[in-house]
């Protein structure tokens, strides 16, 4: 398996446009992860799916944020509009329910301008 | 609610011993895990240890727990050039067994010459 695997890597967008992230977790795993890198506050979850299913999005910082997950292969991590706060490194990971190892993308390296 | 704290910065020698701290609050905590990641990389699980254990050692690699304190540390033996990088901790409750994760802000570690 080529493990998670995140798409744009890097991605320069202006304020106000809307920015979708992308994201294919390894096969067979039920679980899935977004979240948040900065200098100011780290990693922070912002929401994960189970069996496709969003089961806590309460580190989803605002509406203009949103994520699906249309089948176990596919996710989304979409803002809209964007403002230069959202400038971030944003990693998807996935695990299989029951075990213990997360496995990260290489992340989406997200400017606002 | 849950939080994890570590030191954000260490500097060592080539060759010597590095120690990674991490302090945690959640004291339903499961699993706590060491995470590593390289300079425009996700992250990389090294080592975790069950909550029930005091120690676990794995080749350069050892991990402390003491629970009364709520403190972990990572020891890196030997340490290399190649162990630059910045280690996570971060911990988990097993939660509808999604094991979420914590994180805490990351140590920078680095390997002078």
């Amino acid at each position: 398996d080529a493990g998670v695997i995140q798409s744009p890597r890097h991605e320069v967008t202006e304020m106000g446009q809307e920015v979708t992230l992308r994201c294919k977790p390894i096969s067979g795993h039920d679980y899935l992860f977004w979240y948040r890198q900065t200098m100011m506050r780290g990693l922070e979850l912002l929401i994960y799916f189970n069996n496709n299913v969003p089961i806590d999005d309460s580190g989803m910082p605002e509406d203009r944020f949103s994520a699906k997950m249309p089948n176990a292969s596919f996710s989304t991590l979409k803002i809209q509009p964007s403002e230069p706060r959202d400038s971030a490194v944003y990693f998807c990971a996935s695990t299989e329910g029951g075990t213990v190892e997360a496995f990260f993308g290489q992340g989406t390296r997200l400017t606002v301008v | 609610g849950e939080d994890v704290e570590q030191s954000l910065f260490l500097s060592v020698r080539e060759g010597d011993s590095s120690v990674i701290n991490c302090t945690y609050t959640d004291s339903s905590s499961t699993y706590l895990y060491w995470y590593k990641q390289e300079p425009g990389a996700g992250l990389q699980l090294l080592t975790y240890i069950f909550s029930n254990m005091d120690m676990k050692q794995d080749q350069r690699l050892t991990v402390l727990l003491n629970k009364k304190d709520k403190h972990l540390s990572l020891r890196i033996a030997d340490t290399q050039t190649g162990d630059s990088a910045i280690y996570f901790c971060a911990e988990s409750s097993p939660v509808d067994s999604s094991y979420k994760l914590i994180f805490g802000s990351g140590t920078r570690l680095l390997v002078r010459p």
